[in-house]
């Protein structure tokens, strides 16, 4: 059984640009969420996906967007880069709607800077 | 806006020494509460998951109590050895919604000296 996997590892970017982040989720799972961690805080939620659709958004704006595909691997694209984006970004996927408690298997994350 | 509670913010112990912190939710809301290790440049790692009150569950060394009436877990630790170096984080299990259903605190971080 493959775990949660993500890339890339790390990333540098400067103000302004756009990013995708990958995610493959655990064999079995359809549902993926996306969390940010800043410095000195718990991963915040930024949004879930079930089945190809979004399924709960977090406080986060409209340049935070995501996609899920058929075989439930995700992106996670920022559009127009703030410094205040530099975070690690997680990602974790579970076995969705109807398994409660839902575990979430997180994946190692991607370490973001933006300059 | 749910908030979890973490403490202490961090930890550090000898080889050996037992040691115990604490998660505090509020108790509305709720349908589950996790615990997850994570250890540096690693995934965090689900340890339990707990649901009805007074729930304890184990897992070697590393066992946590739930008390969903007054809102807090403690999770302890016997003997504590090196590799239990990591961040502790607890999640609170809610029903989706704008904080998305886990609503996690800051971790404790243990530190746990040879």
């Amino acid at each position: 059984e493959t775990g949660v996997t993500q890339s890339p590892t790390h990333l540098i970017k400067t103000r302004g640009q756009q990013v995708t982040l990958r995610c493959s989720s655990q064999s079995g799972h359809n549902t993926v969420s996306w969390y940010q961690q800043a410095l000195g805080q718990g991963p915040q939620f930024i949004f879930q996906y079930y089945r190809e659709e979004e399924n709960g958004r977090g406080n986060f704006p409209p340049r935070f967007s995501g996609l899920q595909f058929p075989n439930y691997s995700s992106e996670l694209n920022v559009n127009a880069l703030e410094q205040d984006d530099s975070a690690l970004y997680l990602c974790a996927s579970s076995l969705g709607q109807g398994a409660l408690p839902d575990t979430q298997y997180f994946g190692p994350g991607t370490r973001l800077t933006v300059l | 806006i749910l908030n979890v509670e973490q403490s202490p913010q961090s930890l550090h112990v000898q080889e050996g020494d037992s040691t115990n912190f604490t998660c505090s939710f509020p108790s509305s809301n709720f349908y589950a509460l996790h615990w997850y290790r994570w250890e540096t440049a690693k995934s965090p790692e689900a340890l339990f998951v707990m649901t009805l009150n007074g729930d304890e569950k184990k897992k070697g060394r590393i066992s946590a109590t739930l008390n969903t009436k007054e809102g807090y877990s403690y999770l302890y630790i016997k003997g504590s050895q090196p590799e239990d170096s990591a961040t502790y984080l607890c999640a609170l299990g809610v029903y989706g919604g704008s904080q998305g259903n886990l609503i996690f605190g800051k971790g404790t971080k243990l530190s746990v000296k040879p």
